[in-house]
C-alpha cells in the first residue's frame, strides 16, 4: 500500500489555467505539508496543516490555496497558472509536527 | 545566506570508498534530517536526529549540537548509492533545506 500518494504525477497544462493536485496519506498521521523544488532541485515548505488547521503558510502567492478536507488529504489548487510554477510539487506527512516525514512521489507541473 | 549549509555540492567516488558529507545550520533545531533524492525523484527519509549518532546499515548519521554541524557518513560505498542527499533541520513547525549534495559512486 502506497502510504503518501499524489496525483496526478505529470500535469502538463497552459498559462492562465486553474489545476489542482491531490494529496492522501493512509498513515494515519496528523500533519501534511506541500513542498516545491525548483529547476535547481532545492526543496522549500509551502503549507503545512496539523489536524486541518493550516499552521505554515510561507511567502506564497495566494493563487496557491491549500485545502484539508479531513486529516489524510490535502490539496494544492493552484489559480491563473504562470510559468514561473513550474516546478515538482511534493506532498508529505508526519506523526505530528517535528517528526519524521514520508514524502509522495512528487506530482510535475509543467506550465507552458 | 541559507540557513542551512551543505558540503560538498558535488562527490564523485569510486564503489567501495567511505563518504562523507556535511551539514551546517544556523537556526535554533529540535531535529535535523537526512533525506535521499534518487535519480527517479522520489525522497525518502533516512535518518531524523537531535543528538549524537544513528546507524542503519551502512549509513550513519552523527549530529553536534554544540557546532550546530552534523555529518551523514556512508561506508564501503555502492553505485546504487548515487543520488542526491538533502540535509534539512526542523525549527519549530518547519522544515528548511539544504541544497543537497550529489553523489555520484562509479563502479
Amino acid at each position: 500500500d502506497t502510504a503518501v500518494s499524489q496525483t496526478p504525477k505529470y500535469l502538463v497544462t497552459q498559462m492562465g489555467n486553474d489545476k489542482s493536485i491531490k494529496c492522501e496519506q493512509n498513515l494515519g498521521h496528523d500533519t501534511m505539508y506541500w513542498y516545491k523544488q525548483d529547476s535547481k532541485k532545492f526543496l522549500k515548505i509551502m503549507f503545512s496543516y496539523n489536524n486541518k488547521e493550516l499552521i505554515i503558510n510561507e511567502t506564497v502567492p495566494n493563487r496557491f490555496s491549500p485545502k484539508s478536507p479531513d486529516k489524510a488529504h490535502l490539496n494544492l489548487h493552484i489559480n491563473s497558472l504562470e510559468l514561473g510554477d513550474s516546478a515538482v510539487y511534493f506532498c508529505a506527512s508526519s506523526f505530528d509536527r517535528g517528526y519524521e516525514q514520508f514524502f509522495g512521489p512528487g506530482t510535475r507541473l509543467t506550465v507552458l | 545566506k541559507n540557513e542551512v549549509e551543505q558540503s560538498p555540492q558535488n562527490l564523485t567516488a569510486q564503489e567501495g570508498e567511505f563518504i562523507t558529507i556535511n551539514c551546517s545550520y544556523s537556526v535554533g533545531i529540535s531535529a535535523l534530517h537526512w533525506l535521499q533524492q534518487h535519480p527517479g525523484g522520489g525522497i525518502v527519509s533516512l535518518f531524523m536526529l537531535s543528538s549524537g549518532k544513528k546507524k542503519h546499515g551502512r549509513l550513519i548519521a552523527t549530529i553536534n549540537i554544540q557546532e550546530k554541524h552534523s555529518s551523514l557518513h556512508i561506508t564501503a560505498s555502492h553505485p546504487r548509492d548515487s543520488a542526491v542527499y538533502i540535509c534539512a533541520v526542523t525549527s519549530g513547525s518547519r522544515l528548511t533545506f539544504g541544497e543537497g549534495t550529489q553523489l555520484t559512486v562509479n563502479p
